[in-house]
């Protein structure tokens, strides 16, 4: 069971530049999240999906758009890199809070840099 | 808004000393309470939970108790190890409307032996 993978690890970018972050969980689970991870701030929300086709803004949603075209995937794109989009981000996913099941698994990160 | 508030870190411990990183919440309704820890180049992982008022989580040692009264959630262990070494998030889950999630900004522990 791979769990959640996140592609790629790592990744350099210029200003002005477009990528997309690929998540995919093999899990079944109808939630799945996109942090970012800043030194001193913790994990912030960026967008997040209650199933496959659903997308929903978090608490920095601006300059980042996310796809849930697969129940399986889910997408964070960057149209513009910003030296501010700096960060480590992490997906994660959760079954649906109907089970009663509450706990978040968690890719390893993809570290990105803006210059 | 809900939210959670943890100790600043980071805190420096010698092997099998006590350890307490404090955690405290503001949320409306019963949220459940979480630990996660992040260990070097790693993605988060559960470490402890508690779904209501008075639960004990307890996993590897750790432990906390959801304590409604004052809104905390504290993690202790008895005697920290090494490879105790990690960053610490304290976490709720919103039981209702969006069940998003919402983290601390995490506490880093150095064990030293």
């Amino acid at each position: 069971n791979a769990g959640v993978t996140q592609t790629p690890k790592f990744r350099v970018l210029k200003t002005g530049q477009s990528m997309t972050l690929l998540c995919a969980q093999d899990m079944n689970h109808e939630y799945m999240y996109w942090y970012r991870q800043d030194p001193g701030m913790g994990l912030r929300l960026i967008h997040y999906s209650v199933g496959e086709g659903t997308t929903a803004k978090g608490e920095v949603p601006d300059g980042y758009n996310v796809s849930r075209l697969k129940k399986q995937n889910f997408l964070l794109g960057l149209e513009s890199a910003a030296p501010s989009q700096t960060s480590v981000y992490f997906c994660a996913s959760r079954k649906s809070p109907r089970t009663g099941e509450e706990k978040l698994f968690f890719g390893s990160g993809t570290q990105l840099s803006v210059l | 808004g809900n939210s959670v508030t943890q100790m600043e870190g980071p805190v420096t411990l010698s092997e099998e000393a006590f350890l307490t990183i404090n955690c405290t919440y503001t949320a409306t309704g019963y949220p459940s309470l979480f630990w996660y820890v992040q260990y070097p180049g790693e993605g988060l992982q559960l470490l402890l939970k508690a779904t209501k008022a008075d639960d004990k989580g307890s996993n590897k040692g750790f432990e906390a108790t959801y304590r409604k009264e004052t809104t905390s959630f504290h993690l202790e262990k008895g005697s920290v190890q090494v490879s105790d070494s990690a960053v610490y998030f304290c976490a709720l889950s919103e039981t209702s409307g969006t069940y998003k999630y919402i983290f601390g900004t995490g506490t880093r522990l150095k064990v030293l032996a």
